[in-house]
């Protein structure tokens, strides 16, 4: 798996948007881009992955810089409950192994 | 469907002392794996499994064993608890090894002393 870099905190007002950004200029051509949140005391939860296009789903959207070595995660609209620590992943998941960092922290203020 | 169950939520051991966390899916998920996470750290992977009877070694296996005896169930053995392997254990699972969406556990918190 690449090597990912984040900011180690971020802080997001409530109703705001929130972009999350992530290096991992080491990325392979096949390495697909994943993120994963943990909130307290939680075990981690899936929020989306990509590959070369930007992504969108329920949760959040994935936007994934031109050369792949960077990507953005974006949560239009924060709310408290989003508050966790996010987990950038780049790899291939051979046999569904996730290497985790130490994520970014993101607090929310009402 | 009550996804992925670990039991128990929490657990105290005395050095030297052997036992099993319990994880289960209903999901009818191929691939299971066991994490650790110590303090402030992400998780680390122990030991996986791509389907019933196959398993094999994470990146810090050592004092862990598993076994794969059915899809549904994946337990995780301390053979001789150390100190050391005091952390929050996760449990996950995914449809097949190649699913990129893992479903994790709640988790056991563990504490040796």
């Amino acid at each position: 798996d690449a090597k990912t870099t984040q900011p180690n905190s971020m802080e997001s007002n409530e109703e705001e948007p929130v972009h999350l950004p992530c290096n991992h200029s080491t990325i392979s051509g096949t390495d697909y881009i994943h993120w994963y949140r943990q909130l307290p005391s939680q075990g981690p939860e899936y929020v989306i992955h990509g590959l070369t296009s930007n992504v969108n789903n329920r949760m959040a959207s994935l936007a994934i810089a031109e050369d792949r070595k960077s990507s953005t995660l974006i949560l239009h609209r924060a709310t408290l409950r989003d508050a966790a620590v996010y987990y950038c992943i780049a790899g291939g998941t051979s046999y569904g192994k996730l290497t985790f960092g130490q994520g970014t922290i993101l607090t929310v203020h009402p | 469907n009550a996804g992925v169950t670990q039991t128990p939520k929490f657990q105290v051991l005395k050095t030297g002392q052997s036992m099993t966390l319990q994880c289960a899916q209903d999901m009818n998920h191929e691939y299971m794996s066991w994490y650790r996470q110590d303090p402030g750290m992400g998780l680390r992977l122990i030991h996986y499994s791509v389907g019933a009877g196959i398993t094999d070694q994470g990146e810090v296996p050592n004092g862990y064993n598993v076994s794969r005896s059915t899809t549904e169930d994946f337990p995780l053995r301390l053979l001789s608890a150390a100190p050391s392997q005091t952390s929050v254990y996760f449990c996950a699972s995914s449809y097949s090894a190649g699913t990129y969406e893992q479903y994790f556990g709640p988790g056991t918190r563990l504490t040796v002393t």
